[in-house]
């Protein structure tokens, strides 16, 4: 158990829908990234955010956006949702300001299937 | 863009020691070099991190050359519970900052 926690472990939609997935990091630790992994696929990063503030940003679409709350946890919201986005959303939280050298702690991931 | 290559798949036995090499032909001075091991469905798992010449831990051993342009993750006496996808990460732009990007990874079987 990483200590990161994320809702919902999976996730049902229709395509046009939009969905939130939630993470609570480790306690104590400031910064959350957001990955997708498609079937069979590497981690694609998406966003990270520090105490609040988007700290980097990666291959995030635009009908994608995350923010980062005051108690540090953190929401992923996805709109017009398409058959593609159907993936395994992961959530990942480290200590500090998340520079390279900081090992990241994955949660378990939400499964989005969208029909 | 810092990119990594990894070997897409590898396969081993039982007790065997398995070496899976990182190019990272692109990598920053500062940069460290951080290997992540990863079961079906799960997210990642933190392996082992070095800079330079031999890190070992419990689990693993990362080898880095002088330049730095390669790295070999070296598991010693494979179990099948070995069996997972292992990536190398070196750092990586984005929004002008610097951050982990995980490329395809090596998928390692082992064998009984």
């Amino acid at each position: 158990d990483s200590g990161v926690t994320q809702t919902p472990k999976h996730l049902i939609t229709a395509t046009g829908q939009r969905v939130t997935l939630r993470c609570s990091p480790r306690s104590g630790d400031l910064s959350v990234y957001w990955y997708q992994q498609s079937l069979d696929q590497g981690l694609q990063f998406l966003i990270q955010y520090y105490n609040g503030e988007e700290r980097a940003k990666g291959n995030i679409l635009e009908r994608f956006s995350a923010q980062q709350f005051p108690d540090l946890h953190s929401e992923l919201n996805l709109s017009s949702l398409e058959l593609g986005d159907s993936a395994l959303y992961f959530c990942a939280s480290s200590v500090a300001l998340g520079l390279e050298n900081d090992e990241q702690f994955f949660g378990p991931g939400t499964r989005l299937t969208v029909l | 863009l810092a990119k990594t290559t990894q070997p897409i798949s590898m396969d081993s036995y039982e007790g065997q020691e398995v070496n899976i090499t990182c190019s990272h032909n692109n990598i920053a001075t500062n940069d460290y070099i951080t290997w992540y091991q990863q079961f079906p469905s799960q997210g990642p798992r933190f392996i082992i991190q070095g800079y330079k010449t031999k890190v070992t831990n419990e689990v693993a051993s990362l080898f880095i050359p002088a330049d730095r342009k390669s790295s070999t993750l070296s598991l010693p006496r494979v179990s099948l519970s070995d069996t997972a996808v292992y990536y190398c990460l070196v750092g990586d732009i984005f929004m002008g900052r610097r951050a982990l990007t995980f490329g395809s990874g090596t998928r390692l079987q082992v064998q009984p």
